[in-house]
């Protein structure tokens, strides 16, 4: 697998329904974070979380990271319409730069 | 709450033109990103800056690239010859500590080459 790869590449629910994405990596990480990413529009930071850290929660989301998996999820709870986007995960790896995932492509119906 | 800009929010060129994409970072920010995803596709990084210099690049970011402090607000990317390929989302990022750190993404320009 690549660095920051996300499954399922594509999810579609039910509003009100739960969200779930996971993120694979291969390297040894400082931080990950998750954005979300409208059509055609710019990224919007969700969540930081580092490598010490086990899971974080914001709102309507949480974030948990084990770092023995190499591996993140995202729940997003009670899921609206609005929150229909692709959620991408970025990992930092010790260099200047962040490495994103491919994507998962969450559809909320209403 | 201070946020990155970038100007212009959506850029259209000819082949073979020279183009210049604007951002402005956070302004107690130290290091400067410049990203690109190509439509459909993931976020790619392109280069980082500090202390006006480049302190990391990609493989993407040739030649044809180059990054610039010109003042002590702005940091902006040129591209000397655009190809059809160089058509993307362009965003820049920015963080006040470097390796590992959080980095904050702008809006994005959207560049044409046609």
């Amino acid at each position: 697998s690549q660095q920051g790869e996300e499954d399922p590449q594509a999810l579609s629910i039910q509003e009100g329904e739960n969200a779930t994405m996971n993120c694979s990596y291969k390297t040894s990480i400082n931080n990950l974070q998750w954005y979300r990413q409208n059509s055609g529009r710019g990224l919007v930071h969700l969540i930081l979380i580092r490598s010490n850290e086990r899971e974080k929660h914001s709102g309507r989301l949480r974030v948990t990271l084990d770092t023995s998996k190499k591996s993140s999820s995202l729940l997003i709870t009670a899921s609206r319409a609005a929150d229909t986007a692709s959620y991408f995960c970025a990992t930092a790896t010790g260099t200047y730069k962040y490495i994103f995932g491919t994507g998962t492509r969450l559809k909320v119906l209403a | 709450e201070p946020e990155v800009t970038q100007t212009p929010s959506h850029q259209v060129t000819q082949m073979g033109q020279e183009v210049i994409l604007r951002c402005v970072p956070i302004s107690n920010h130290l290091y400067f990103y410049w990203y690109r995803q190509i439509l459909g596709q993931k976020v790619e990084f392109l280069v980082s800056f500090y202390n006006n210099e480049i302190s990391e690049k990609s493989e993407i970011f040739d030649d044809q690239f180059s990054v610039e402090r010109p003042d002590g607000s702005n940091f902006t990317l040129k591209i000397r010859s655009t190809k059809l390929e160089d058509s993307a989302m362009y965003f820049c990022a920015s963080s006040d500590r470097g390796v590992g750190n959080e980095q904050f993404f702008g809006p994005g320009t959207r560049l044409t080459v046609l």
